[in-house]
Formats: C-alpha cells, sequence, structure tokens
C-alpha cells in the first residue's frame, strides 16, 4: 500500500510565479491536511479537505494560497504571486478518520524555495 | 486555542540508554487524541506512538512509550534502548475530538551517540 505521495519533492520560484503542490493520499483515504513548517519550527496547519469540499481553512492566509481535492486527482495547493516568506517545505497528510482512528500519515513534503 | 509545549530544544543519549522527552499542552477539551512524530534528516514525518485522552493506560510501541498525565496535561516519551537511528526531530502534536487538524509543539532534536 503506497504512502502518501507529495511532488514535486523541490520547487524552485521566482517571486511573482505561481506555485502548484500536489499530494495523493494513502488508498482509501478521503481526508487530506496540508501544513506548513518553516526551517526549524514546527508544522503550522493550513487547510483540512475532503473530496470537492473545504473543511476547514483556518490556518491558510487570507490571499494568494488555495487549495482543492476534486472529486478525481490529487489535491492541490496553490500559491499565487509567491515571496521569499512563502520558502518552506509544505506537507501533506491523509487520514481515515473512523471513530478508532484519528491518525494522520504524512507525504514526504515539498521543499519551495522563492528566489 | 491549543497549545503544545516542548520545553526541550535539544536532547543527547549513549546509544543503548534511555531518554525520556517532554511535551506538555494546553486544552479544554476531554476527549482528544496526542501523537508523537519522528522527523529524521530526510524530514519525511513518521508517526512514533498514539494516545487517546479517554484511556487511562499508557501507550507502548517496541522501544517506544508514553507516560500520560491527564491531570497535569503531560505526555512525554521514553525512547528505551536507543539507537543510532532514532537520531532526528521529535515534535508531539495534539488533535481534538473534530480531528481537523494537528497541533504540533516545536520539536526536540535528539542525538544518539555511539
Amino acid at each position: 500500500n503506497a504512502g502518501v505521495m507529495q511532488n514535486p519533492r523541490h520547487l524552485v520560484r521566482r517571486r511573482g510565479q505561481e506555485a502548484r503542490l500536489r499530494c495523493s493520499p494513502m488508498k482509501g483515504h478521503s481526508h487530506v491536511y496540508w501544513y506548513r513548517q518553516l526551517p526549524e519550527e514546527g508544522l503550522k496547519f493550513m487547510v483540512y479537505l475532503q473530496k470537492e469540499n473545504i473543511i476547514d481553512e483556518s490556518g491558510m492566509p487570507k490571499e494568494r494560497f488555495s487549495a482543492e481535492f476534486p472529486k478525481e486527482g490529487p489535491s492541490i495547493l496553490r500559491i499565487q504571486q509567491v515571496v521569499r516568506g512563502d520558502s518552506a517545505a509544505y506537507f501533506c497528510a491523509s487520514s481515515l478518520r473512523t471513530p478508532s482512528s484519528y491518525e494522520q500519515y504524512f507525504g514526504p513534503g515539498t521543499r519551495l524555495t522563492v528566489t | 486555542a491549543q497549545t503544545v509545549t516542548q520545553s526541550q530544544p535539544e536532547m543527547s543519549v549513549q546509544e543503548a540508554e534511555t531518554v525520556t522527552l517532554s511535551c506538555t499542552y494546553d486544552t479544554s477539551e476531554n476527549n482528544y487524541y496526542l501523537f508523537w512524530y519522528k522527523q529524521p534528516p530526510s524530514r519525511q514525518m513518521i508517526l512514533v506512538i498514539r494516545q487517546e485522552a479517554y484511556k487511562q493506560q499508557n501507550a507502548t510501541e517496541n522501544r517506544f512509550s508514553v507516560n500520560f498525565q491527564k491531570a497535569a496535561k503531560s505526555f512525554s516519551l521514553k525512547i528505551s534502548d536507543s539507537q543510532l537511528g532514532d537520531t532526528a526531530m521529535y515534535f508531539c502534536a495534539y488533535t481534538n475530538n473534530a480531528g481537523n487538524m494537528l497541533t504540533f509543539g516545536g520539536g526536540t532534536r535528539l542525538m544518539v551517540k555511539p
């Protein structure tokens, strides 16, 4: 059973460009979460999605950031007009969310560098 | 809002010895879940152990065990017989019964010395 897949693993963008990060959850998981990790810090929650729905986006910056999880295909985190402060590792996690299982399983992350 | 605090930025331990990493949290909820994640140099987040707040028994996974003190809101991780491969950042994390997000502590960098 493949784990959570993220691509690309490394992404370099110039200031003002768009960044698209992709996440394929574990097989059978329909809940996806995005987190951001700045250097030497813990992960910070950004958004929680189920298929075709955003459930909780309380951690998402109000501008330039958006996320989707379509009926078919991976979840996408999109950052428009990137700035240097967006440089970070972005992690996706998925879960089964049964009453007895709240574990989130993480992908390897995408390291975004804005030059 | 829930907060998670790890008061030890760095720790070291000799191979084969035991080490305990501390974690405290703040919540007004009664039902919640606590986790320890390991992040080795590869940066992959690996789930080490989980604890349900409604369970009084401390969770154990092979060499890893927790000391869960609900009244004190403390959730420490004990690693027995430390191995070189245990060298990593360790993050304590909390989620409430809704489970919409994990709240992470700042991490403890553990170095296992040969």
